[in-house]
């Protein structure tokens, strides 16, 4: 199993660009979620989904969107993308069920805006 | 909505010694309190976990303590080895359909050999 993957590591942005964080998962998890990670500043919640059609808000949405139209698929979308949105990204998964909390992370994408 | 605040947010202890790292929650409500790993270069990974129906748990090296009253909950690592080097991240949420989990900001740890 390759777990969650994200695509890609790495990308340099200019400002107002858009651009789209890929994530899939082959775990056959409901649960997926887009976290940021600044530098000293811990993972901020984005967006989750608890399934496929089914999204909300995290701690920090604002220029962000996402989609679940799959199971599988969970692409972050940035608009118009700003300094203040450099950061790595990462994607996780869970199978949410009684005694089953573990959230599975991919690798991480960094991405700088310039 | 949740917050969580964690302490130090560097750490370091000589290999054998013990390190402890401290998180405070606001929500009450919460019932649920992972503890996930960092390294370099990779996504976190969950190490020990704990419920607020448990006072403590205990995996080898590894324990985490709850204090619900408080609002507080500790990881305590023993006799570090220099592997135990990273970002430590401590969480808490409710246990609920959505299942939205709440990260610390982090704590790295150096264990010097």
């Amino acid at each position: 199993n390759a777990g969650v993957t994200q695509t890609p590591k790495f990308r340099i942005l200019k400002i107002g660009q858009s651009m789209t964080l890929q994530c899939t998962q082959d775990m056959n998890h409901n649960y997926m979620y887009w976290y940021r990670q600044d530098p000293g500043m811990g993972l901020k919640l984005i967006y989750y989904s608890v399934g496929a059609g089914i999204t909300d808000k995290g701690e920090v949405p604002n220029g962000y969107n996402v989609s679940r139209s799959t199971t599988e698929d969970f692409p972050l979308r940035l608009e118009l993308a700003a300094p203040s949105q450099t950061s790595v990204y990462f994607c996780a998964s869970t199978q949410r069920r009684a005694g089953a909390n573990v959230l599975t992370f991919g690798a991480g994408s960094r991405l700088t805006v310039l | 909505g949740e917050n969580v605040e964690q302490h130090p947010s560097t750490l370091s202890v000589q290999e054998g010694d013990s390190a402890v790292i401290k998180c405070t929650y606001s929500d009450s409500a919460s019932n649920y309190f992972p503890w996930y790993k960092q390294e370099l270069g990779k996504g976190p990974q969950l190490i020990i976990d704990i419920r607020s129906n448990v006072g403590e748990k205990k995996d080898q090296r590894i324990a985490v303590t709850l204090n619900k009253t408080a609002k507080h909950f500790s990881l305590h690592i023993t006799e570090t080895q220099p592997e135990d080097s990273a970002v430590y991240f401590c969480a808490a949420t409710l246990l609920d359909s959505s299942y939205k989990l709440i990260f610390g900001s982090g704590t790295r740890l150096l264990v010097r050999p």
